[in-house]
């Protein structure tokens, strides 16, 4: 499994755009990148996921370069209500353990008006 | 789709009595995850099934914890006796066969006073 490197916090106004970056250095070729989201008093909720290049779907897009060693997870024009913990995570596609889920301690987004 | 459904949603309880957390994977998954979260350890993972079975259960803390699932709509998570620190949100997950993702529980909120 992929140790992942995110921020600890980010601040943004309504309306921006937020970019949340990760690190995962020793990512395997099996290794795939996924993203969730975590409300207070919620569970997490998948968000995205991604091998390489681009992904995107109705709620962020995923940008990962050819080396793979970073990802970066983009929310166009954030609203209150997306201020939440956002993980990176990298779990193996193969093998013992695969697509096993270990979290860090994520990116706590705060979304100010 | 009802989701996965955990119950109870709270349990407070007394120092050395059981407890027992229920989950209802959604129809088709295939892996069940318990998980447990506090504000020092974050996400950890306890143990998971594939197909029923448990897969790895290294992440299950202490003999007091066991989990079953004899079924493919039901696991239980269950703590004998119950201490102080096992004061946590406990969450359950269910994944689909394409790997698209978990799906988490609301979260059962475990007090033991």
């Amino acid at each position: 499994l992929a140790k992942t490197t995110q921020p600890i916090s980010m601040d943004s106004y309504e309306g921006q755009e937020v970019n949340i970056t990760c690190s995962h250095n020793n990512i395997a070729t099996n290794d795939y990148i996924t993203w969730y989201q975590q409300f207070p008093s919620q569970g997490p909720r998948f968000i995205i996921q991604g091998y390489k290049t681009k992904v995107t779907n109705e709620v962020a897009s995923l940008f990962i370069p050819a080396d793979r060693k970073s990802s970066t997870l983009s929310l166009p024009r954030v609203s209150l209500s997306d201020t939440a913990v956002y993980y990176c995570l990298a779990p193996s596609g193969s093998g013992a353990g695969s697509y096993q889920l270990t979290f860090g301690k994520g990116t706590k987004l705060s979304v100010i008006p | 789709d009802a989701g996965v459904i955990q119950s109870p949603r709270h349990e407070v309880t007394e120092m050395g009595q059981e407890v027992t957390l229920r989950c209802k994977p959604i129809s088709g998954h295939d892996y069940l995850f318990w998980y447990r979260q506090t504000m020092m350890r974050g996400l950890e993972l306890l143990i998971y099934f594939n197909n029923n079975v448990p897969i790895d259960d290294s992440g299950m803390p202490e003999d007091r914890f066991s989990a079953k699932m004899p079924n493919a709509s039901f696991s239980t998570l269950k703590i004998q006796p119950s201490e102080p620190r096992d004061s946590a949100v406990y969450f359950c997950a269910s994944r689909r066969p394409d790997n698209y993702g978990y799906t988490f529980g609301s979260g059962t909120r475990l007090t033991v006073v």
